[in-house]
């Protein structure tokens, strides 16, 4: 299995560019969800699927879109990049949202 | 609101020691409690999951405890390696909270040859 995966590693963007952080698990997992990381803030949910066709907001959500078309894949868009969304964005999944998480590599973004 | 506490934030020991990572939440009422590991600009690798009928988990030189109805988790490393150096990351699955983990900000230890 290769777990939880993440594309791309890094990425640059400019003030209001758009774009698509991809995310796919190959555990069969239900539960999907995205996390953003910040010095001083720790990590912070932005958006959760419990199954596909299910999506709900985290503490984090502006700014941000998601989708869940499949079990297995759950993209974060960035609909017009700002400065504040400067950070490392991580995936997890699990078979339910109370069993263990586990954790892709993370996209470090730096938005200018 | 849960909150997650972590101390210290910072530790350093030499290599061969024991050593204790603490880690406290506000509000008892919780599925789980899992420790992290992150080493640095990498992601998250899932160390122990402690349910929260269970008071403690153990893999290799790790043990986690939970006491619940005080709000505390340890991480116990036994015979710390110099490859043991990363920050450590506890996070809560809250009832109240839709399955999200709410994330302590990490114990960052540091094990001198």
């Amino acid at each position: 299995n290769a777990g939880v995966t993440q594309t791309p590693k890094f990425q640059v963007l400019k003030t209001g560019q758009s774009m698509t952080l991809q995310c796919a698990q190959d555990m069969n997992h239900e539960y999907m969800s995205w996390y953003r990381q910040d010095p001083g803030m720790g990590l912070r949910l932005i958006h959760y699927s419990v199954g596909a066709g299910i999506t709900d907001q985290g503490e984090v959500p502006n700014g941000y879109n998601v989708s869940r078309s499949t079990t297995e894949d759950f993209p974060l868009r960035l609909l017009s990049a700002a400065p504040s969304q400067t950070s490392v964005y991580f995936c997890a999944s699990s078979y339910l949202g109370i069993y263990e998480q586990f954790f892709g590599p993370g996209t470090r973004l730096t938005v200018l | 609101k849960q909150e997650v506490t972590q101390i210290p934030a910072a530790l350093s020991v030499p290599e061969g020691e024991n050593l204790v990572l603490n880690c406290s939440f506000t509000d008892s009422a919780i599925y789980n409690l899992q420790w992290f590991r992150q080493d640095p600009g990498k992601g998250l690798t899932s160390l122990l999951l402690i349910q929260s009928s269970q008071r403690e988990q153990t893999s290799g030189r790790l043990n986690a405890s939970l006491d619940k109805s005080s709000g505390r988790s340890t991480l116990y490393i036994a015979a710390s390696q110099p490859g043991d150096s990363a920050t450590y990351l506890c996070a809560v699955n809250g009832e109240t909270s839709g399955s999200r983990l709410t994330f302590g900000e990490g114990t960052q230890l540091t094990v001198n040859p």
